[in-house]
Formats: C-alpha cells, sequence, structure tokens
C-alpha cells in the first residue's frame, strides 16, 4: 500500500542535544518533504528532497530514494525546534501529498 | 501581503449550515489543495486543483466542494455541516510537484 511512517512519534531532549528523524516511504511514493508544525500550527516547509542531502542552518536531510528513507537532522536543539516534524511525499504519477502520522519534539530549556 | 491566506481563521457553525472557507494565494502557482487535520489521522487531502476550472478528488472529499474560477482563490464548501466534519482546514499551493506552502489554517467547529 502507500505508505509513509515515520519514527520516532514522540522525543524528548534537552536544549543543545541533537537529534535525528525518520522517514520510510514505500515503493509508491516520491518526492519527499519535511514539515515542521510549530506549537501555533503553522505547517512550515523544512525541505524538498527527492534524493541526495541539503543543509539549512542547524537542519539537514538525507534521503535514500533506493532504500526508501529520509532522515531530518537537527543539531544543538533549541526550544523553538519543538512542535511536530512531517514528512510526506507524492503518489507517484500523481499531484497527491501523502504525510507520515508526524515525530513529536520537545525540547526542554 | 504576498502569500497564501485563509478566511476565516476560527468559524463556528451548527449542524447543516452551509459553510464556505476562502484560500487566496499570491504567487500563481498552479496547483492549490485543501487538507484537513484531526488527531489520529494526522493531515489529509480533501480536493485539490491544477489549474482554474480543473479540480479532482483527494482522500476524503466526501461532504465537500470546491471551485476555482480564478488561478489565485481556491474556496472549500461544506455543503451541509457535520459534528465529523469539525477539523483544523489547511490551504497550500506549489508550482508542481515540488515544494508546498501552507496556509495558516482554519478551525471549525461545527456544533
Amino acid at each position: 500500500g502507500i505508505q509513509v511512517e515515520q519514527s520516532p512519534p514522540d522525543l524528548i531532549l534537552q536544549e543543545g542535544a541533537n537529534s535525528t528523524l525518520r522517514c520510510n516511504f514505500s515503493d509508491s511514493v516520491n518526492n519527499l518533504q519535511w514539515f515542521h508544525q510549530n506549537p501555533w500550527g503553522q505547517l512550515i516547509n523544512l525541505f524538498y528532497i527527492p534524493s541526495g542531502t541539503k543543509q539549512n542552518g542547524r537542519l539537514s536531510a538525507t534521503t535514500v530514494a533506493t532504500e526508501r528513507y529520509s532522515l531530518l537532522y537537527i543539531s544543538s536543539s533549541q526550544t523553538t525546534d519543538s512542535g511536530v516534524y512531517f514528512c510526506a511525499g507524492h503518489i507517484q504519477g500523481a499531484q497527491k501529498l501523502v504525510f507520515g502520522q508526524g515525530t513529536r519534539l520537545t525540547i526542554n530549556p | 501581503d504576498a502569500g497564501i491566506t485563509q478566511s476565516p481563521r476560527y468559524k463556528i457553525t451548527e449542524t447543516g449550515r452551509q459553510v464556505t472557507l476562502m484560500c487566496h494565494q499570491t504567487w500563481s502557482h498552479s496547483y492549490m489543495f485543501w487538507y484537513r487535520q484531526d488527531l489520529g489521522h494526522g493531515l489529509r487531502l480533501i480536493y485539490y486543483s491544477a489549474a482554474a476550472d480543473i479540480t479532482d478528488k483527494g482522500e476524503v472529499p466526501d461532504g465537500y466542494v470546491v471551485s476555482r474560477s480564478k488561478t489565485e482563490n481556491f474556496p472549500l464548501t461544506l455543503e451541509s455541516a457535520t459534528r465529523s466534519q469539525t477539523s483544523v482546514y489547511f490551504c497550500a499551493s506549489s508550482f508542481g510537484q515540488e515544494t508546498q506552502y501552507f496556509g495558516p489554517g482554519t478551525r471549525l467547529l461545527v456544533l
């Protein structure tokens, strides 16, 4: 079936720690994107990453399309990194995004 | 201000009433989308549009109607609201199969 699965579902860290979030996706999904939903509900696109590695400040993402997974790295976490991180991919041949269930990240001061 | 906006941001209505949620984008993106977000279900696609006058169903279209007479607007109508349609609704847009940009969301409560 069409699936995007994220792990872990919840992650609690102290400020300054590093974290890795994982997204596994099925054969029928491609063109991975990562989003951050902040505590106020706003969804912000972090990366569009069908394959390879991208970096933006303390955040970076890697997608290994041949092995059907993507990783989001957050270094030196800050309390403002708290929220829910979603990965999503396009159903192949369609313009529909399918979302994972998200990883809830809590960064404590 | 450029970007993607939604209105209203909050809405309370009663069962059986018609409700229209508005979405407007200033980027001239060809694609626009409506999602709903519910606890336990994540984000699910309701409808999407590839261009003006072209719309297609998503995962959960029942009870919703969309139209797109202008590229920049994509209203979502609940023809007869039900309690199960209580949710947070997000509009999004993109040029193609690339980055989707989301609006701030509309919180809808159906009593």
